[in-house]
C-alpha cells in the first residue's frame, strides 16, 4: 500500500550512459514532481506535471527528460550521465491544484562513476 | 519569489532536551507554512502545517505557530527522543505554481 514508490532505490552507472528512474503514486493525485537533493541536503525542484502535462520545467539540462504516461506515473530519463548528476532524486505528488502538501517517494540514489 | 532561512545544523541534543529550530521566511501573498522531516535514507514526510496567522500546527509532540508579524514558523518540541534524529525542512508555500520553497534543512542529532 505504498503511496509514492520509485525504482530503483540505488543506481550506479558510468559517465555517458543513459538511465531511467520510474515513479508511481496510488494516491489519486493530479500533480507529480521530480526533485534533486544534493549531498548537503539541498532540495531543488526539477519538473512538475499536472494531469500528464508539464507545468514547471526549472533550469535543468535538456539531458533530463520527464515522461508521464498517465497521471499516476512520472518517469525521469537521463541521457549522457555526468559526474555532477550524482545525487538523490525524489519523486513527489500532491492533490488537486490548490494544495501545497507534497508526498514524497523514498528516493533514488544515483551514483555516476 | 519565496525564500526561507533556517538555522544551520547540526543541532546536537541529549534525549529529553527541549528543541527549537528557527525558521523565518519571505513570501508573496499569504503563504501556507509547512515543516517536513527526512529520516535517514528516506524521503521527506509532512510533519505539520499552518495555513493562517496564529494557527498552531502540531504532530508527534512537535509544534510550530504561524507568526505573520515576524514572518516566522519556529519548530519546537518539549522533550526530544533519539528517534527524532533527522533533517527538518521549513517550507513556506504560496503562488500559483503550488511548489513549496524548501529551506536548506536542519540536521538534528539526539544522543541517548
Amino acid at each position: 500500500d505504498t503511496a509514492v514508490s520509485q525504482t530503483p532505490k540505488y543506481l550506479v552507472t558510468q559517465m555517458g550512459n543513459d538511465k531511467s528512474i520510474k515513479c508511481e503514486q496510488n494516491l489519486g493525485h493530479d500533480t507529480m514532481y521530480w526533485y534533486k537533493q544534493d549531498s548537503k541536503k539541498f532540495l531543488k525542484i526539477m519538473f512538475s506535471y499536472n494531469n500528464k502535462e508539464l507545468i514547471i520545467n526549472e533550469t535543468v539540462p535538456n539531458r533530463f527528460s520527464p515522461k508521464s504516461p498517465d497521471k499516476a506515473h512520472l518517469n525521469l530519463h537521463i541521457n549522457s550521465l555526468e559526474l555532477g548528476d550524482s545525487a538523490v532524486y525524489f519523486c513527489a505528488s500532491s492533490p488537486a491544484a490548490g494544495s501545497y502538501e507534497q508526498y514524497f517517494g523514498p528516493g533514488t540514489r544515483l551514483t555516476v562513476t | 519569489g519565496n525564500s526561507v532561512t533556517q538555522m544551520e545544523g547540526p543541532v546536537t541534543l541529549s534525549e529529553e532536551a527541549f528543541l527549537t529550530i528557527n525558521c523565518t521566511y519571505t513570501a508573496t501573498g499569504y503563504p501556507s507554512l509547512f515543516w517536513y522531516v527526512q529520516y535517514p535514507g528516506e524521503g521527506l514526510q509532512l510533519l505539520l502545517k499552518a495555513t493562517k496567522a496564529d494557527d498552531k500546527g502540531s504532530n508527534k509532540g512537535f509544534e510550530a505557530t504561524y507568526r505573520k508579524e515576524t514572518t516566522s514558523f519556529h519548530l519546537e518540541k518539549g522533550s526530544v527522543q533519539v528517534s527524532d534524529s533527522a533533517v527538518y525542512f521549513c517550507a513556506p508555500s504560496s503562488g500559483g505554481s503550488y511548489i513549496p520553497t524548501f529551506g536548506r534543512g536542519t540536521s538534528l542529532i539526539v544522543h541517548p
